[in-house]
């Protein structure tokens, strides 16, 4: 079974770079051809896809955000990542692993509980 | 990128049917077929319940089902129980960016 798990720090300075990390379990991101990604949810809003990356590299990132977004895998630890610089309040939100064992743009099928990310001084 | 457009909020009593529109363009729900559906429950993680306009996942109730006309996607909740009383969010795969957007969800209120 497919598990995700987000980890990282519940409070950003603004300016500063926020760092996640999504852990996998149940399937090697290696092995697969499924694309995994992030998707966010500030408080009291909507959805925002962020982006999401295939295990060789390929990346897609929401263009209102690309200048400031990196996310990469790293297959070793089995493990997802997501920095997102110079941070403002508008970034604060519950932030959510996510993967699509369908096609890339079909659907999201597997998330995590998601981590909720405050910005403050 | 504009998000899709969705009603704030629709409702119905048991039983009842109720359909949610997530309104886009031609560069996103008119021009392809990826457009899936998500329910939410406040504080747990969305959950998939249509893709590629009108395919259900495995394990989603055949009460749940999508369409698309134009550049307008529809969800349809038959058999209406207090269950569905969620929040639901459309998404489209749009190509102008080659990336995916979201509508602004609607409030379902089972009366």
């Amino acid at each position: 079974q497919l598990q995700l798990q987000e980890s990282g720090p519940g409070l950003v300075k603004p300016s500063d770079t926020l760092s996640l990390t999504c852990t996998v379990s149940g399937y090697s991101i290696s092995s697969s051809s499924y694309y995994w990604g992030w998707i966010r949810q500030p408080p009291g809003k909507g959805l925002e896809w962020i982006g999401s990356i295939y295990y060789s590299g390929s990346t897609y990132y929401n263009p209102s955000l690309k200048s400031r977004v990196t996310i990469s895998v790293d297959t070793s630890g089995n493990q997802l990542s997501l920095k997102l610089s110079s941070v403002t309040a508008a970034d604060a939100a519950v932030y959510y692993c996510v993967t699509t064992t369908i096609h890339l743009w079909s659907g999201i099928d597997y998330w995590g509980q998601g981590t909720l990310v405050s910005v403050s001084a | 990128q504009s998000a899709l457009t969705q009603p704030a909020s629709v409702s119905g009593s048991p039983g009842q049917s109720i359909t949610i529109s997530c309104t886009g363009t031609s560069s996103d729900i008119g021009g392809y077929n990826y457009v899936s559906w998500y329910q939410h429950y406040t504080g747990k993680a969305p959950k998939l319940m249509i893709y590629d306009v009108n395919y259900r996942p495995s394990g989603v109730s055949n009460r749940f089902s999508g369409s698309k006309s134009g550049n307008t996607a529809s969800l349809t909740i038959s058999g209406l129980q207090t269950e569905d009383e969620a929040d639901y969010y459309c998404s489209s795969y749009t190509g102008s960016s080659t990336s995916v957007i979201f509508g602004g969800g609607t409030k379902v209120t089972v009366l």
